[in-house]
């Protein structure tokens, strides 16, 4: 059964430092997305990107987030100077189409900033 | 803005037997989506079952089923013949007039043998 995979499953950065963050969503989806979950806390979205641009952003995605489809398998998360309060377990999702289709959720990548 | 509430941080069910998982949420969409996911301690999230507000009929699949009042705005997710496998955090959400999900705070589910 296809799924969405990420890399790393775990990483750990310091403060001020550049992080990607590397998804590859099932194949013929069209949708993909990016949510994070601080530990303990609910999952909050971050961004959805369909036809090569971003569709939607939330508060939490500023000028330090970036989203990429570099080729036609990967989408990448960039985090430009990583803050302590960004350390949070990061999620890919894609989906067939937007609308009621369902996202299916990569096993994330658990990120640590010291 | 939608917003969604589970109102049981915590629930117990032995083995075997039946839950009921509560979600209530507020939207001023006429068409969305509403879906419950799984979160085991691995952390993946996994979708349980998905519901679409325009039906009248309760989705099921298999073991798991939802009860939605509409007019309510009612989503509960129910667990038939509970295994210890469905031990996890449990989240309710809401999809209508954007991309996003949005996340309920969760229901922490013990299965006790």
């Amino acid at each position: 059964e296809p799924e969405v995979t990420q890399t790393p499953s775990h990483q750990v950065t310091q403060m001020g430092q550049e992080v990607i963050l590397r998804c590859v969503p099932i194949s013929n989806h069209l949708y993909f997305y990016w949510y994070r979950q601080i530990l303990g806390q609910k999952v909050e979205f971050l961004v959805s990107f369909y036809n090569n641009e971003i569709s939607e952003k939330s508060e939490i995605f500023d000028d330090q987030f970036s989203v990429e489809r570099p080729d036609g398998s990967n989408f990448t998360l960039k985090i430009r100077s990583t803050k302590l309060e960004d350390s949070a377990m990061y999620f890919c999702a894609s989906s067939y189409l937007g609308e009621g289709y369902e996202q299916y959720f990569g096993p994330g990548t658990r990120l640590t900033v010291t | 803005a939608q917003t969604v509430t589970q109102s049981q941080p915590e629930m117990s069910v032995q083995e075997a037997e039946t839950v009921t998982l509560s979600c209530t949420y507020d939207t001023s969409e006429s068409d969305y989506y509403l879906f419950w996911y799984k979160q085991p301690p691995s952390r993946q999230m996994i979708l349980v079952i998905r519901q679409e507000a325009y039906k009248q009929q309760n989705a099921t699949e298999n073991r798991f089923s939802v009860n939605f009042q509409k007019a309510a705005k009612s989503f509960s997710l129910k667990i038939s013949d509970s295994q210890l496998g469905d031990a996890a955090m449990y989240f309710c959400a809401p999809k209508g007039g954007s991309e996003k999900l949005v996340f309920g705070k969760g229901t922490k589910l013990t299965v006790n043998p």
